[in-house]
């Protein structure tokens, strides 16, 4: 089975600091991972994604994220928080891995809050 | 990136009605498409994959008599939820997934959602 665990349901930051949330993941097969962001009322847009090439992922605005098998977790960070960063983000797991089947298993979620 | 829209962005509608939602890929053609249910707060789960011209695959646990998933066209899929009650209310999510091309493999883009509120 796959799944993905996001610990944290709640993070909340100053502007300027350092974003983490964090996304831990079980798979019997080599994942392919996941990042998204949801703004309210608002589908999702994929920050970055890990298909088993470089273990540390580059994403859109900012974000970034690394894949660490042995921890069998894929953190997202990102140096400095900015107030347009607030927002609903989700980790993911694809089924199947690499097989490709495009259904993603999704983490609860975690809600990042920026501090002015 | 891809443009994935739905249609409506939000419906009311009484109980015991039948609510269509179209999810239309834009500029591209969608050899799949997955629909999933947002509850407040809470996650999305996937509901059900729509292959054109196939018959759509549920999850467990998802009535296919109860939500209707048909995808007519590489562009189009409708989700018709049946004489909907107040617990089907809830935030729809569509995705679409492009063919693979050069160095993707199908990448998803997803729509921006409807919102079912069933009195």
């Amino acid at each position: 089975a796959q799944s993905v665990t996001q610990l944290g349901s709640h993070v909340s930051v100053s502007e300027g600091a350092l974003v983490l949330l964090r996304c831990n993941y079980s798979s019997s097969v080599p994942p392919y991972l996941f990042w998204y962001v949801q703004y309210p009322n608002q589908g999702l847009q994929l920050l970055l994604k890990y298909t088993s090439a470089a273990t540390l992922v580059k994403g859109i605005n900012g974000f970034e994220a690394e894949f660490k098998k042995s921890e069998t977790s894929f953190h997202l960070t990102k140096p400095s928080a900015h107030m347009s960063d607030a927002a609903e983000y989700f980790c993911a797991v694809m089924l199947g891995g690499s097989s490709n089947t495009g259904k993603l298993i999704f983490g609860q979620g975690t809600t990042l809050q920026v501090k002015p | 990136g891809a443009v994935v829209s739905q249609h409506p962005s939000w419906v009311i509608c009484k109980s015991g009605t039948s609510v269509k939602i179209e999810c239309r890929s834009l500029d591209f053609q969608a050899t799949t498409m997955f629909w999933y249910r947002q509850f407040p707060k809470q996650s999305l789960m996937l509901m059900a994959t729509s292959n054109e011209g196939s018959k759509a695959t549920y999850e467990q646990g998802v009535e296919k008599d109860k939500f209707l998933i048909n995808h007519a066209s590489l562009t189009l899929s409708t989700l018709t939820v049946t004489s909907a009650h107040p617990e089907d209310s809830s935030f729809y999510i569509c995705s679409a997934r492009a063919p693979p091309a050069g160095g993707s493999r199908g990448e998803q883009f997803f729509g921006p959602g409807t919102r079912l509120t069933v009195l």
